[in-house]
């Protein structure tokens, strides 16, 4: 079974530049999640779907950053503008419902704003 | 949302058993317990949960405590590809989102 899919791996750009990550969640999960992990401390949630419906996205920065979940399968992850403060590793996950403890989450796309 | 407390570090030895643990004194009546496990640059991975009674699977053990305010992941046997940061997360029955603290990092040494 193919495992939670985000691109880039890797990102590169200067401050004020904008950025977009993609994920692609396991088949059939309806609950999709973007996290925020800052070198040395734990991932933060930044914003749940439920289908293409935002459950929570009490912790996302609204003024510079947005996602979407058009068609409830995958995602987008935008930055603009970017600042140095938003250097981290993005993660996404998917779980079969909203209710489970039990989330799978991709490799990560690390980002450094110079 | 209940507030975790976990060891910054832990070392093991190679095939040796690892108990890491959780306090979660503020956690209430219908919260799982989860833990969850973060390889060096990859994201994190699941490994158990539990309620009340101890639980078991095939990468660890969970033991709880009989008043609910910790409780302890268990590595049976520590292999080098343990080495990771361990996540103790209290999480609502009824769906509450998982807030990861600075977790365990564990090392094993050969």
């Amino acid at each position: 079974e193919a495992g939670v899919a985000q691109s880039p791996r890797y990102k590169i750009i200067e401050k004020r530049q904008s950025v977009a990550f993609w994920c692609n969640p396991i088949s059939g999960h309806a609950t999709l999640y973007w996290y925020q992990q800052i070198l040395g401390q734990g991932p933060k949630l930044l914003i749940q779907f439920q289908n293409n419906g935002v459950v929570d996205d009490s912790q996302l920065p609204k003024d510079r950053f947005s996602a979407e979940r058009l068609k409830g399968v995958d995602s987008t992850l935008k930055i603009q503008p970017a600042k140095l403060e938003d250097s981290a590793v993005y993660l996404c996950a998917s779980s079969f419902g909203p209710n489970t403890g039990e989330l799978f989450f991709g490799e990560g796309s690390r980002l450094t704003v110079l | 949302d209940a507030k975790t407390t976990q060891p910054n570090s832990m070392e093991s030895n190679e095939e040796e058993p690892v108990h890491l643990p959780c306090n979660h004194s503020t956690i209430s009546g219908t919260d799982y317990i989860h833990w969850y496990r973060q390889l060096p640059s990859q994201g994190p991975e699941y490994v158990i949960h539990g309620l009340t009674s101890n639980v078991n699977n095939r990468m660890a053990s969970l033991a709880i405590a009989e008043d609910r305010k910790s409780s302890t992941l268990i590595l049976h046997r520590a292999t080098l590809r343990d080495a990771a940061v361990y996540y103790c997360i209290p999480q609502n029955a009824r769906g509450g989102k998982l807030i990861f603290g600075q977790g365990t990092e564990l090392s094993v040494k050969p």
